[in-house]
């Protein structure tokens, strides 16, 4: 049973060049989340999707982010153009959400990071 | 505005004792509280959940108690294993969001 599959898990990229991130999340999961990770602020979330619709973005930091989510099986964070404070690991999470929040306990699954560092 | 606050940054606990993880919130709106564990190079991984209307849920080594009134949830692990070093994370859900705190590395030395 695979879990949340993120691509790539490390990238190196020189300032102002565009980044993108991959997120496949579990079969069947409705709900996908995008955080970031930093030493400083610890996990913060960017942006979540419910059945492929953006919910709630105010965490994206600016407008240099954008994330989409085409259908239920892939999502993409797009940084463009980066910087060096865009440094960090970005995990995607997914969920179950039942209708209306019922049986909603905040239990996500997390794919295992892509380490962004920007120079 | 940090919601979710874990003020230690890190535990060392001797093989075999307890160890006493804390977290506060701020938000009274929060209806489930969860702790997440994380080993390096990994994403959070699930551990265990309480309901805000309860004060304790038990799993095996893993006990998590709640003071609704000080705002304040505590993660129990006893007895400690040298497996349990990791970063635990405390995170506070309210409808979809789950916010998290900082972290605490936690170190169990056998």
């Amino acid at each position: 049973d695979a879990g949340v599959i993120q691509s790539p898990r490390h990238e190196v990229t020189e300032m102002g060049q565009e980044v993108t991130l991959r997120c496949k999340p579990i079969s069947g999961h409705n709900s996908l989340f995008w955080y970031r990770q930093t030493m400083m602020r610890g996990l913060e979330l960017l942006i979540y999707f419910n059945n492929n619709v953006p919910i709630d973005d105010s965490g994206m930091p600016e407008d240099r982010f954008s994330a989409k989510m085409p259908n239920a099986s892939f999502s993409t964070l797009k940084i463009q153009p980066s910087e060096p404070r865009d440094s960090a690991v970005y995990f995607c999470a997914s969920s179950l959400n039942l209708a209306g929040g019922r049986g909603r306990t905040g239990e996500l699954f997390f794919g295992e990071g892509s380490r962004l560092t920007v120079l | 505005d940090q919601q979710v606050k874990q003020n230690s940054p890190s535990l060392s606990v001797q093989e075999g004792r307890i160890s006493i993880l804390n977290c506060d919130y701020t938000n009274s709106m929060f209806d489930y509280f969860l702790w997440y564990k994380k080993y390096p190079a990994e994403g959070p991984t699930f551990l265990i959940s309480i309901s805000s209307i309860k004060d304790k849920n038990e799993d095996g080594r893993f006990t998590v108690f709640l003071n609704k009134s000080a705002k304040h949830l505590s993660l129990h692990i006893v007895p400690s294993q040298p497996g349990d070093s990791a970063v635990y994370f405390c995170a506070a859900s309210r409808r979809y969001k789950l916010v998290f705190g900082a972290g605490t590395i936690l170190r169990v030395k056998s």
